[in-house]
């Protein structure tokens, strides 16, 4: 059984361009959450879905930052127009029946 | 809002000491508690989780108690190896509507030989 699986592994963005990153969850979870975690600090959660629907998006930005679970094929994180203060890793969790996340191996941001 | 404390690395030991990480929480309700490990470069790994007062959880060696009365959840590893070394996150799932995760800051643990 596959884990989470997350791509690109590593992205590297110019300021002012669009990054996209893909999550897709282990075989047969329908619950994706999506955490950043900035340098040197701890994971902070962003954004709840299921499939179809956002659940809870209090941890997301405001502005230039989106998510969707699709039906068919992965979740998407969008980040448009990235500054270098959005640069980080990006870690999805996929949720199993009961309550326990697996987390993915992280799509690590560089905007220069 | 709930929140997680966990004190603060790098913590460096010799192998085969004794490991305590410690972790408070502040929460609501009644949360579930989790450590995860990273090690570099890599994703968050479970290591082990406790979901009700008084449960231990235990995985590989490492240990932590549910302790309701004093809000605490720390870590404890009888004797540390080198491959031990990673950052370990104490986390709570709020067991709402999302179950979203809250992590403390981490805490780096360097194991020399």
């Amino acid at each position: 059984n596959a884990g989470v699986m997350q791509n690109p592994r590593h992205l590297v963005r110019r300021r002012g361009q669009e990054a996209r990153l893909r999550c897709s969850p282990m075989k047969g979870h329908s619950h994706v959450y999506w955490y950043r975690q900035l340098p040197e600090e701890g994971l902070k959660f962003m954004v709840y879905l299921q499939k179809e629907n956002i659940i809870d998006e209090s941890g997301m930005p405001k502005e230039r930052f989106s998510a969707e679970f699709p039906k068919e094929g992965p979740s998407i994180l969008r980040i448009q127009q990235v500054v270098r203060g959005d640069s980080a890793a990006y870690f999805c969790a996929s949720l199993d029946r009961g309550e326990t996340q697996y987390f993915g191996p992280g799509t690590r941001l560089l905007v220069l | 809002g709930d929140s997680v404390t966990q004190m603060e690395g790098p913590v460096t030991l010799s192998e085969e000491a004794f490991l305590t990480i410690n972790c408070t929480y502040t929460a609501t309700g009644y949360p579930s508690l989790f450590w995860y490990v990273q090690y570099p470069g890599e994703g968050l790994q479970l290591l082990l989780k406790a979901t009700k007062a008084d449960d231990k959880g235990s995985n590989k060696g490492f240990e932590a108690t549910y302790r309701k009365e004093t809000t605490s959840f720390h870590l404890e590893k009888g004797s540390v190896q080198v491959s031990d070394s990673a950052v370990y996150f104490c986390a709570l799932s709020d067991r709402g509507a999302t179950n979203k995760l809250i992590f403390g800051t981490g805490t780096l643990l360097a194991v020399q030989p």
